[in-house]
Order: C-alpha cells, then sequence, then structure tokens
C-alpha cells in the first residue's frame, strides 16, 4: 500500500545552518505530496504542496520539489532560524486517501 | 485559516466514562477526519467521514465511534474510556484530493 517514510529525528542545527529533511514515499498512480509544521501546543499547518513530478513547492523560504523518478520530496531551507524549531511531517494524498511520515522534529540552537 | 474548530480543548476525565469530542467546520468540506497522535506513533487515523452518515474506519478506530449528521459536524466517542486512550486528538478536513487542514487539537487526559 502507499506509505510515507521521512528521516528519524531530532534534527539539531546551529542558527543558519543549511537544513535538508529526506522524505521518499511508495505510491500507486499520481500523489500529491505535503509537507506540514506543528509547532508545540499547536495543530498541524500545511508549509508547501506539489501536486505532480518536478513541481517545487515553496513557502517561508522552505523548499521541497517532487522527484518521481526517485519517489522523494525532501524538504531544505537555505538558513534555518531558532523560529524554525518544530515538528515537520511529509505527506501524500492518493485518492482521497492521506498517509504521513513520522514527523522529524528539528532544534535549531542560537 | 481553514476554519475549523475543536471542542473541549483539554479535559480530564475518569475510566469507564464516556467522553464526546467535537469537531466544528465553517469550510463545507466533504471530508473530515479524527486523529490521535502520541509520542513515538506520530499520527494515527481513528475514523473519517466522506459525508453526511458516511463514516469509515481508520487504522485505530477500535473504542472509538463517530457520527456525522451535518456537514459541519463531526463527533468522536469513546464509550467507555480507558487510560490508553489518553492522548492528543486532532480534526482535519479536506475537499478531496486537496491539503487537510487540522484543528488546534483536544488534549485528553484519563485517570
Amino acid at each position: 500500500g502507499d506509505s510515507v517514510t521521512q528521516m528519524e529525528g531530532p534534527v539539531t542545527l546551529s542558527e543558519e545552518a543549511f537544513l535538508t529533511i529526506n522524505c521518499t514515499y511508495t505510491a500507486t498512480g499520481y500523489p500529491s505530496l505535503f509537507w506540514y509544521v506543528q509547532y508545540p501546543g499547536e495543530g498541524l499547518q500545511l508549509l508547501l504542496k506539489a501536486t505532480k513530478a518536478d513541481d517545487k513547492g515553496s513557502n517561508k523560504g522552505f523548499e521541497a520539489t517532487y522527484r518521481k523518478e526517485t519517489t522523494s520530496f525532501h524538504l531544505e531551507k537555505g538558513s534555518v532560524q531558532v523560529s524554525d524549531s518544530a515538528v515537520y511531517f511529509c505527506a501524500l494524498v492518493n485518492f482521497n486517501k492521506f498517509y504521513f511520515g513520522s514527523g522529524t522534529k528539528l532544534n535549531v540552537k542560537p | 485559516d481553514a476554519g475549523i474548530t475543536q471542542s473541549p480543548r483539554h479535559k480530564v476525565t475518569e475510566t469507564g466514562t464516556p467522553v464526546t469530542l467535537r469537531c466544528h467546520q465553517t469550510e463545507n468540506h466533504r471530508y473530515m477526519y479524527w486523529y490521535r497522535q502520541d509520542p513515538g506513533h506520530g499520527l494515527r487515523l481513528i475514523h473519517y467521514s466522506y459525508g453526511v452518515k458516511d463514516t469509515d474506519k481508520g487504522e485505530v478506530s477500535d473504542g472509538y465511534s463517530v457520527s456525522r449528521s451535518k456537514t459541519e459536524d463531526f463527533l468522536l466517542t469513546l464509550e467507555s474510556a480507558t487510560s490508553s486512550q489518553t492522548s492528543v486528538y486532532f480534526c482535519a478536513i479536506s475537499a478531496g484530493d486537496q491539503p487537510q487542514h487540522f484543528g488546534d487539537g483536544t488534549r485528553l487526559s484519563i485517570l
């Protein structure tokens, strides 16, 4: 069946470091892909999305490219801030069914 | 922000009591979902609804029931709460193959 796998955390970085959080997926057909962010005590917020192969989703300095050939949707940011500390979830939707990765906690130190 | 309201936001209750959580949306979306989130388990789908009176089970549905009598409301009921159901519960809505939007969660403690 469909699934999403993302890298284990926590990931700890210094402010202004480069961020990559890996996400790969398994799916039939043509899923849409998403990254969500969850700040402490809050629900998940949509960060960015991509609906077809080679699409690049971007928001707030974060980017992810839908790579069908490698079934990946890695999240990147060139320079992280302390305020980016949160849990990040990769997800896909396929035929109206959603699948979430297990989440990656990011800690950014000043 | 998507119009999703969960109530209550926090609840403490005792084992064996019934508990109902409410999710209310103002977006008129067809799909509604209940998840629980626990450390080490990520998000797990409990039940979902694809229309009024149309619901189906998720991966952790045992001990939970749901009802959707109106488009805007999706209720999650724990018929007889157990300590293993202590968790944070999230409601989400979606218009089909579009991103889900989440509520702020209900923190439920069962003593």
